[in-house]
């Protein structure tokens, strides 16, 4: 059980826009950054957005992320079929005094 | 381009202590924080601690009982040591670094992982 709540799965077209969620509370995404990092098959994870909404440096502008209160979100648009992969989101808990991660979202584009 | 590669034993007994080394190429470490996170089926992503290249941690307080991160920026690498380990430390182990002038918490670059199995 994750503490980051994310749907498990979430599929789309190509050329789409998809928006994959994030929620938390007070202690994590209510008041850290979040971060968002994609996963594909066989690779290392990559880190697509921080600070919330900032893109890094590299990464496509197809890519964006926002937040508000205890939730956070990452859209992808202009889908294509090299962005499968998992996208999990993540913050820091100041309950917890942890990175907490959520459980991840596989995308499909259909 | 700075890559980070882990190394070290595959398999640990019960009861032993894991170590694991990330040797860092192509960049300094210094001005960055240096984290090992763990991937398991049951728990999913699960991030261990950090260290700053100047030597200050953070640990997981789940793990922190077990946990050692160190740093030997002379040797542009560092390590993980974590005692009394049992089935549930069986996971895959990254060693990641932050952005720079980023949050210490978020991982921009990442090793490929290696897999440890704690089995007698």
């Amino acid at each position: 059980q994750s503490v980051l709540t994310q749907p498990p799965s979430i599929s789309e077209g190509p050329r789409q826009r998809v928006t994959i969620s994030c929620s938390g509370g007070s202690s994590n995404i209510g008041n850290n950054a979040v971060n968002w990092y994609q996963w594909l098959p066989g690779k290392a994870p990559k880190l697509l957005v921080h600070f919330d909404d900032v893109v890094l440096p590299g990464v496509s502008d197809r890519f964006s992320g926002s937040k508000s209160g205890t939730s956070a979100s990452l859209a992808i648009n202009g889908l294509r079929s090299d962005d499968e992969a998992e996208y999990y989101c993540a913050a820091w808990d100041d309950d917890l005094s942890l990175v907490v991660f959520g459980g991840g979202t596989k995308l499909t584009v259909l | 381009q700075v890559q980070l590669q882990e190394s070290g034993p595959g398999l640990v007994k019960p009861s032993e202590t894991l170590s694991l080394t990330c040797h860092v190429s192509g960049d300094s470490m210094t001005s960055h924080y240096w984290s090992w996170i763990r991937q398991t089926p049951g728990k999913g992503l699960e991030w261990v601690g950090y260290i700053y290249y100047s030597g200050s941690t953070t640990y997981n307080p789940s793990l922190k009982s077990r946990v050692i991160i160190s740093v030997d920026t002379s040797k542009n690498q560092f390590s993980l040591r974590m005692t009394s380990v049992t089935a549930a430390d069986t996971a895959v182990y990254f060693c990641a670094r932050n952005p720079a002038a980023g949050s210490p918490t978020a991982f921009e670059v990442w090793g490929q992982g290696t897999l440890v199995i704690v089995s007698s």
